[in-house]
């Protein structure tokens, strides 16, 4: 089963832009990237997804790789609400399984 | 609209007890997905219901089983409760359940076995 890896933590300043990267290098074909963030004591909350194309929203893009085996998630402008830990999770079309990853702790620092 | 609401929020059990949990899903929303969070394993999928009827399943045993009524609302149970079960339980919906879709998550139900 093809799964992500991201790192643990990462370090932003408040105003700045945040690449939070993933590597899903044994991707299938059909599975869509997608994104979503947990702030403490709530359920996560979607961000974006994708599946081959670079896509954009009001709340950030996210940047495949053409080959697929990795993307990045863009935050343009980092806020203190930006803290969170982010997932990078795998949706396959067969079966709509779901793989997650162990997420990325994103510390915002004002 | 509302948003996915699972009840209780909070639960404490004894080892070998039973727990049923509730997930009301946003309303439209035909599909009803559960998931386990631990410090340990972190999110793990456990199943997904669709029109009534248990469309996938993740690597758990049968003692964590569920259902889906008419209306969409889903429940899940675990029997013969272990320490190992204490997590966060969270329940997400979402139009058909494609892969293409958003997700909506509830907040959880905090179990704590004792």
């Amino acid at each position: 089963d093809a799964k992500t890896t991201q790192p643990n933590s990462m370090e932003s300043n408040e105003e700045e832009p945040v690449h939070l990267p993933c590597n899903h290098s044994t991707i299938s074909g059909t599975d869509y990237i997608h994104w979503y963030r947990q702030l403490p004591s709530q359920g996560p909350e979607y961000v974006i997804h994708g599946l081959t194309s670079n896509v954009n929203n009001r709340m950030a893009s996210l940047a495949i790789a053409e080959d697929r085996k990795s993307s990045t998630l863009i935050l343009h402008r980092a806020t203190l609400r930006d803290a969170a830990v982010y997932y990078c999770i795998l949706r396959a079309q067969n079966n709509n399984d779901m793989r997650f990853g162990a997420g990325t702790r994103l510390t915002v620092k004002p | 609209k509302a948003g996915v609401t699972q009840t209780p929020r909070y639960l404490i059990k004894t080892r070998g007890q039973q727990v049923t949990l509730s997930c009301s899903p946003i309303s439209g929303h035909r599909s009803v997905s559960w998931y386990q969070q631990t410090p340990g394993q972190g999110l793990q999928f456990l199943f997904e219901y669709f029109s009534e009827t248990q469309r996938n399943k993740g690597n758990f045993p049968g003692r964590f089983s569920g259902r889906q009524f008419s209306n969409s609302r889903s429940e899940m149970n675990v029997s013969t409760l272990e320490l190992g079960d204490s997590a966060l339980y969270l329940c997400a919906s979402s139009l058909e359940g494609r892969a293409n879709e958003k997700l909506f998550f509830g907040s959880g139900t905090q179990l704590s076995v004792l």
